[in-house]
């Protein structure tokens, strides 16, 4: 069964002070790593798709990374905008269903 | 926004009862997914449909059952509630099965189920 878990749980952030998520991964055949923002009450927002080991994507203050075994995304100079909790989600082979980490809640505060 | 439209909102009812849940997916979107989302779960997968037909299968209870009608929209149904069915209910859409560059799966805002 796929697995995801993501890591820290919570993070805060002073405004500009860059950080990392971690998202560690097994997964018998990786179709695809998926990265979604979801704030509270709401649903999740698709942020990026990546499909091979060392293939990166970014977005505004967001890069994505992949390798083997986990996925990192970086927050370069947070703004309290960008405070959400911030999911990873695994598609394996013959697999059409994402499979979510528990995600880790970002806080930046200004 | 996403596109993906979900009815309704917020949903009070009591145990036993039933319910229907109803999501609009992107237009040209032939898939549909169900996932639940409580706090000590997180994120489920329930089930798939792809342009009708039933395509994957996961955790979904006995009591739950999904169909996706020829204009594509899909809806859950929830039967004999329990206290523990309450949770916050998501739809999600993506163009194909899930195959190749068209993975993305896109969310709908979601239902607030609360059983009493």
């Amino acid at each position: 069964e796929d697995q995801v878990t993501q890591s820290p749980e919570a993070l805060r952030l002073q405004e500009g002070e860059s950080s990392s998520l971690n998202c560690s991964y097994t997964v018998s055949g990786l179709r695809g790593l998926f990265w979604y923002r979801q704030d509270p009450g709401k649903g999740p927002e698709f942020l990026f798709t990546l499909y091979s080991a060392g293939e990166e994507k970014e977005k505004e203050r967001l890069k994505a990374t992949l390798t083997k075994k986990e996925s990192f995304l970086h927050i370069t100079a947070p703004k309290p905008e960008d405070s959400a909790t911030y999911l990873c989600a695994v598609q394996g082979p013959g697999d059409y269903k994402l499979s979510f980490g528990a995600g880790t809640t970002v806080t930046v505060r200004a | 926004d996403s596109g993906v439209t979900q009815t309704p909102k917020h949903l009070i009812t009591a145990t036993g009862q039933r319910v229907t849940l109803r999501c609009s997916p992107r237009s040209g979107d032939l898939s549909v997914y169900w996932y639940q989302q409580s706090l000590d779960q997180g994120l489920q997968f329930l089930i798939q449909y792809y342009n009708g037909e039933e395509r994957a299968k996961g955790n979904i209870l006995e009591r739950f059952s999904a169909q996706q009608f020829p204009d594509l929209h899909s809806e859950l149904n929830l039967s004999s509630l329990e206290l523990g069915d309450s949770a916050l209910y998501f739809c999600a859409s993506s163009v194909r099965g899930g195959t190749g560059s068209y993975n993305e799966q896109f969310f709908g805002p979601g239902t607030r189920l609360t059983v009493l």
